[in-house]
């Protein structure tokens, strides 16, 4: 089955401190896997992608086949990055996202 | 370039009802997908369509319906509306699957 699971419904860190919000997955083939940010009070938007291999407002996500993760990892934590992170999956030549149930994180000053 | 679009933005209908929600894609985009967002669900699929052709379908009751225009506009439809529906919908555009989607701002569904 199609699965993303997001194990932390929230995580709490201090600002300067490192951030690592997990995501695993279960499907049968080779899935693009993907962050998505929701900010307060703003739309669903995506973060970065496995197969772009950038990094983006200095988070990064390695895809690890063999564990079939794609952990998100920032070193340092800014206030502005308190969000709702959706970890998601897409299988091949469609548009269905498989969306893990989120992770709220909250960067404490 | 405008974002997606999704009119109206709140609704409240009342038990048996139905609905229509619309969603204006990005110029240029073909491939429009609709998500239920809820609290206790998280987000769910509910359709994929490309080029006026349903490609995708969730896990939902026939009470839940869409279809795409020539211009790629996409309208879905909620028949006999049930409390549970109540729900936040969201619908997203891309140019070709399984491009970065794009989400509209959502349309929150309140059934009483």
């Amino acid at each position: 089955a199609q699965r993303v699971t997001q194990p932390e419904k929230l995580l709490s860190v201090f600002k300067g401190a490192p951030v690592e919000l997990k995501c695993n997955y279960s499907y049968s083939g080779s899935p693009e896997l993907f962050w998505y940010v929701q900010y307060s009070r703003q739309r669903l938007q995506l973060l970065l992608r496995h197969i772009s291999r950038e990094s983006i407002k200095g988070f990064t996500a390695d895809l690890n086949k063999g564990e079939t993760s794609f952990h998100l990892k920032k070193p340092f934590a800014q206030e502005e990055d308190s969000a709702m992170y959706y970890c998601a999956l897409i299988g091949t030549n469609t548009d269905k996202l498989i969306f893990g149930t989120g992770t709220r994180l909250q960067v404490f000053p | 370039k405008a974002g997606v679009t999704q009119t109206p933005r709140y609704l409240i209908k009342t038990r048996g009802q139905q609905v229509t929600l619309s969603c204006s894609p990005i110029s240029g985009h073909r491939s429009v997908s609709w998500y239920q967002q809820t609290p206790g669900q998280g987000l769910q699929f509910l359709f994929e369509y490309f080029s006026e052709t349903q490609r995708n379908k969730g896990n939902f009751p026939g009470r839940f319906s869409g279809r795409q225009f020539s211009n790629s506009r996409s309208e879905m439809n909620v028949s006999t509306l049930e409390l549970g529906d109540s729900a936040l919908y969201l619908c997203a555009s891309s140019l070709v699957p399984p491009y970065e989607q794009y989400f509209g701002p959502g349309t929150r569904l309140t059934v009483t």
